[in-house]
């Protein structure tokens, strides 16, 4: 049974940058049907989708963090990892790292969905 | 971008009660809609993928549909159980969550 375990500090620093690891256990990183993924969710607020990489380590962002994201995967480790830069007080949030089953549709474009989630860690952005 | 409109945003029901919650999106292109259930403290549960499959473990009061360009989640007999918090997710976005409370 494939599960996931997010690692990482609880608060950090404005302006530092976030790190945080998720070890995938029961099951490989090496998978051509998933997408390795990270999700936050503010206190109080919906989920908002943060990026994946796919185990050849091409990676994907959403729009209005990729300036500040960096995704990648070890498949010797088993796990992947996510960098945020420049933190202020809005990226306060519960980090999920997730498994995204995934299709190439008929216009080119990916489609997926979350099928397996991490626990969570609350992370807190203050000094 | 795709955007995503959840309606409503909260819904009062009671045990046994049939309720539905819907999903626009902007752009229609694709039907790998998913539907997650929340509860305070857990990660998101995806309960059905592809609009309408039902994921394992599941019970199949829940259930989803598209038409047109209106996804449904509908709960056939509410259960105690199922007081939370629902979301959708096409892709890269979530809808704005719907929080089902006991009437």
């Amino acid at each position: 049974q494939v599960q996931l375990q997010e690692s990482g500090p609880g608060l950090v620093k404005p302006s530092e940058t976030l790190s945080l690891i998720c070890l995938v256990s029961g099951g490989s990183v090496i998978s051509d049907t998933s997408f390795w993924s990270w999700i936050r969710q503010p206190p109080g607020k919906g989920p908002e989708w943060i990026g994946h990489v796919y185990y050849s380590g091409t990676t994907t962002s959403a729009p209005s963090l990729k300036s500040r994201v960096t995704i990648s995967v070890d498949t010797s480790q088993n796990q992947f990892s996510l960098e945020l830069n420049s933190l202020t007080a809005a990226d306060t949030a519960i980090y999920y790292c997730a498994r995204a089953s995934f299709i190439k549709n008929d216009y080119g474009d990916y489609n997926w969905y979350f099928d397996l989630w991490g626990r969570g860690t609350l992370v807190t952005v203050s000094s | 971008d795709i955007q995503m409109t959840q309606s409503p945003s909260s819904l009062s029901a009671s045990v046994g009660d049939r309720v539905t919650i819907t999903c626009r999106a902007s752009q229609t292109l694709s039907t790998w809609l998913a539907w997650y259930q929340q509860k305070p403290g857990k990660a998101p549960k995806v309960l059905i993928s592809k609009a309408s499959t039902l994921e394992s473990g599941v019970p199949s009061r829940f259930s989803g549909s598209l038409s047109a360009t209106e996804f449904t989640l509908t709960i056939s007999g509410l259960q105690p159980d199922d007081f939370a918090t629902y979301y959708c997710q096409l892709s890269g976005t979530f809808g704005q969550g719907t929080k089902l409370e006991i009437k």
